[in-house]
């Protein structure tokens, strides 16, 4: 079993439509959660970074934490065609991250 | 802040050379750096964790005497290819992190094709 699972997609979705991504993760020690956007041919860009159970909000990016049910999930509101792109959620509880498989999100004009 | 750039961008090379590649901090000092190898359309594999001044730890499955890395300073790591050969291509990303700070700050990446 993988640490941190992630459904890959593809996902596409109307301009301004809400994108929901989610994963679910294995170790119950993770505490430090974190959402990176990678583009085509580029490094990973972070996004959101969470510590434990919550909710975190940047613009129009949300980001939750259920570590009850080791579930970790990233919304984004009023998507544009510049969020197209893969996302990755990536879980530590120390320096090693641990990443989901990433989704490939299209978001039509 | 917290950026991370990566030289070359891109490179081709015979079989059979070795290849460089620069992972610097420009705005921090990187306690840890990270290398990493992405093959199309999957996730992100890590090769190695260094950090500066200490010899790097390798992951399981990974050459150590193939993939040299070289942490020479609080902004700097390379990661040199001896002997490349075609399986050898591959996107290679590096990452930092510093201080007590658990998220990474990636590079932009090195494609590297072998010929």
């Amino acid at each position: 079993q993988k640490e941190v699972e992630q459904d890959p997609g593809p996902l596409s979705v109307p301009e301004g439509a809400i994108v929901s991504l989610n994963c679910t993760y294995s170790n119950s020690a993770f505490q430090y959660f974190m959402w990176y956007r990678q583009y085509s041919r580029k490094g990973p860009e972070l996004l959101m970074y969470t510590y434990s159970s919550g909710n975190k909000e940047d613009g129009r990016f949300t980001a939750q934490v259920d570590k009850s049910s080791k579930y970790i999930s990233l919304f984004i509101r009023d998507s544009q065609p510049s969020d197209s792109a893969t996302y990755l959620c990536a879980t530590s509880n120390d320096y090693k991250l641990s990443f989901g498989a990433g989704t490939t999100v299209t978001v039509r004009a | 802040g917290a950026v991370v750039s990566q030289h070359p961008s891109w490179v081709i090379c015979k079989s059979g050379t070795s290849v460089k590649i620069e992972c610097r901090s420009l705005d921090f000092q990187a306690t840890t750096m990270f290398w990493y190898r992405q093959f199309p359309k999957q996730s992100l594999m890590l090769m190695a964790t260094s950090n500066e001044g200490s010899k790097a730890t390798y992951e399981q499955g990974v050459e150590k005497d193939k993939f040299l890395i070289n942490h020479a300073s609080l902004t700097l790591s390379t990661l040199t290819v001896t002997s490349a050969h075609p399986e050898d291509s591959s996107f290679y990303i590096c990452s930092a992190r510093w201080g007590r700070y658990y998220e990474q700050y990636f590079g932009p990446g090195t494609r590297l094709t072998v010929t």
